[in-house]
This record gives C-alpha cells, sequence and structure tokens, in this order.
C-alpha cells in the first residue's frame, strides 16, 4: 500500500526557508489523488498547508499563501514544501498526507512526521 | 482560535459511549458533507477514522460512527476500549477559497 516519508532539515534559522520533501512509495504520484502538507505546532493542533496535483496544480491555506511553494518531481515520486521567512511559530511536526475522494475532502494516508525546529 | 470548534476533552468508561461534537458554519460543515475525523495517539500521525460525513475506512471498527445535524457534526465512539483513548480532530472541507479547516482537537480520556 501507499507510504510517505517526510524528509528535510530538523532546523532552521529565522528568516529563512523551511525545505521538505515527501517521498511516495508503493503507489505512483501520478494517480487521481491530490497531496497535502499537513502541520502541527507542539501541544497544538493541525493545519493544513496546502496541496498539489500531479499536474503541478496547486492550492494553498490563505494564511499562508505568501510564504508557501509546494511542488512536484514526478521522475522521483515526491512531492516538496517550502515555506519562506519563518520565526519561532513556524516550529512544528510537518506531515504529508495523500488525499482521498479526488480533491481536499479527506486525507487517507499519512506520513509519520518530521519535527522543525526554527531557531538561531 | 480553530475555525471548528471541539471540547478540549471528554471521557468515558470501559464499554459506554462518548460523542465528540464539531460546530462550524454554513460555509464549512453546514455547507458541504465532507467532514471527517482523525485519531492521533501522542508522538503518532493522525488516523482517518470517518470520512464523508458518516463513512469508514477499512479497518475502523464499527464502534466508530459519524453524523452531522446543520453545522454540527458528531463522532461516536460505542463500546469504548483502552485504546481508544487518544486525541480526536474533525475536518471539513470548506470551499474553493479556505478549502480545508480542522477544528483544535478533543483529547478523549478511558477512566
Amino acid at each position: 500500500q501507499v507510504q510517505l516519508q517526510e524528509s528535510g532539515p530538523g532546523l532552521v534559522k529565522p528568516s529563512g526557508t523551511l525545505s521538505l520533501t515527501c517521498a511516495v512509495s508503493g503507489g505512483s504520484i501520478s494517480s487521481s489523488n491530490w497531496w497535502s502538507w499537513v502541520r502541527q505546532p507542539p501541544g497544538k493542533g493541525l493545519e493544513w498547508i496546502g496541496e498539489i496535483y500531479h499536474s503541478g496544480s496547486t492550492n494553498y491555506n490563505p494564511s499562508l499563501k505568501s510564504r508557501v511553494t509546494i511542488s512536484v518531481d514526478k521522475s522521483k515520486n515526491q512531492f516538496s514544501l517550502k515555506l519562506s521567512s519563518v520565526t519561532a511559530a513556524d516550529t512544528a511536526v510537518y506531515y504529508c498526507a495523500r488525499e482521498g475522494g479526488g480533491g481536499p475532502y479527506y486525507m487517507d494516508v499519512w506520513g509519520k512526521g518530521t519535527t522543525v525546529t526554527v531557531s538561531s | 482560535q480553530s475555525a471548528l470548534t471541539q471540547p478540549r476533552s471528554v471521557s468515558g468508561s470501559p464499554g459506554q459511549s462518548v460523542t465528540i461534537s464539531c460546530t462550524g458554519t454554513s460555509s464549512d460543515v453546514g455547507g458541504y458533507n465532507y467532514v471527517s475525523w482523525y485519531q492521533q495517539h501522542p508522538g503518532k500521525a493522525p488516523k482517518l477514522m470517518i470520512y464523508d460525513v458518516s463513512k469508514r475506512p477499512s479497518g475502523v471498527p464499527d464502534r466508530f460512527s459519524g453524523s452531522k445535524s446543520g453545522n454540527t457534526a458528531s463522532l461516536t465512539i460505542s463500546g469504548l476500549q483502552a485504546e481508544d483513548e487518544a486525541d480526536y480532530y474533525c475536518c471539513s472541507y470548506a470551499g474553493s477559497y479556505t478549502l480545508v479547516v480542522f477544528g483544535g482537537g478533543t483529547k478523549l480520556t478511558v477512566l
């Protein structure tokens, strides 16, 4: 079955850019699914960041839109997240997930998550 | 402040039933039949328990059920078991601008 694995630096400096990659295994990123990023600050709830389709179409959380870029690399069967101008408020566990239902209606497969700390 | 409102905590004894509410607006919960629920144990990734308001993914026990009335969705867990102790998050599609909103989460304690 489809599995997701996040990877990237665990520490990012303030004002820098957070970069993460989600590798998809056991299935194709070119399937009829959208793929998303969700984050969870320490001790807090979940926040949807955005989504991408294998065609490259994207949608973002309006509150993060000015700082977020999600891209896809079909040759590597992976998708990526870039979040610019980070502050301590961006410290969180970042999850990648597969969206079921052909749109942002539910997330049926999740990665294990990766912790990113923003600190100098 | 989360877009969807959930109680911070609920509790129940083994074998009992508990219901977790999730209140939104006509722009999210009330406007679409795209409410989902996730279970999250400490240090683990969320797990999909209910989607499209009341559908259960394969492998989720039928003790878990979902419903919706107006702008409020509910997750009911019957026959509580110790392993049900976790945080639960509701989520809703919220239209073509906002797209996805989550609730703040509810901690379920099995007494």
